[in-house]
């Protein structure tokens, strides 16, 4: 069974840093890109960016690129989001998910969501 | 970067409707288009790839079609379950990106 299991709800203040994790398992990690998913409070869903674990191949949304990063560990099936300096409007829920099978495309699994409270 | 609008952002329909939901891209994207559901507190669940393919599991009642830089998803006789936020995405180029959603409420 296709899993992803997210990191634990966080809550940070402005200008700390933060990394989620995304843990997959029952598939080739290796094989499928997984993507990274924002919705803000009462909000829709942005497409943030989305990574090849089996050679790191990293694409970004304008939106994001330059305000996170995301990264792999294939040792561990795991893929991450990260930020160096938090602001109070990164206040989200985030979700992984994972691609179709060859490409980027659509996403058929996703994790169950991480809470990302950013409060001083 | 393609935009994706969908219309409405939000309409009230009852259980047995047939309802259609609309999704125009900025530019044309041939079939590269997927629906996706999402209700309170969950995550979004596929419905629709390749602008009209139903994922497996998902009930007949859905349906998606077109292609270039129009598309529909309908649900032709609306179940309680039903009653959820519907996105479009396109991914035919990066950044990949969603409709702003469609919002689905009981009358």
């Amino acid at each position: 069974e296709v899993q992803l299991v997210q990191s634990g709800a966080e809550v940070k203040k402005p200008g700390e840093s933060l990394k989620i994790s995304c843990k997959g398992s029952g598939y080739s990690f290796t094989s499928y890109w997984i993507g990274w998913v924002r919705q803000m409070p009462g909000k829709g869903l942005e497409w943030m960016g989305i990574i090849y674990p089996g050679d790191s191949d990293t694409r970004y949304s304008p939106s994001f690129q330059g305000q996170v990063t995301i990264s792999a560990d294939k040792s561990i099936s795991t893929a991450y989001l990260q930020w160096s300096s938090l602001k109070a409007s990164d206040t989200a829920m985030y979700y992984c998910a994972r691609s179709h099978y060859g490409s980027g495309s659509y996403f058929t699994y996703w994790g169950q969501g991480t809470l990302v409270t950013v409060s001083s | 970067a393609i935009r994706m609008t969908q219309s409405p952002s939000s309409f009230s329909a009852s259980t047995g409707d047939r309802v259609t939901i609309t999704c125009r891209a900025s530019q044309g994207i041939s079939s590269y288009l997927a629906w996706y559901q999402q209700k309170p507190g969950k995550a979004p669940n596929l419905l629709i790839y390749a602008a009209s393919t139903l994922q497996s599991g998902v009930p007949s009642r859905f349906s998606g079609s077109g292609s270039g830089a129009d598309f529909t998803l309908t649900i032709s006789c609306l179940q309680s379950e039903d009653f959820a936020t519907y996105y479009c995405q396109q991914y035919y180029s990066y950044p990949y990106s969603f409709g702003q959603g469609t919002k689905l409420e009981i009358k």
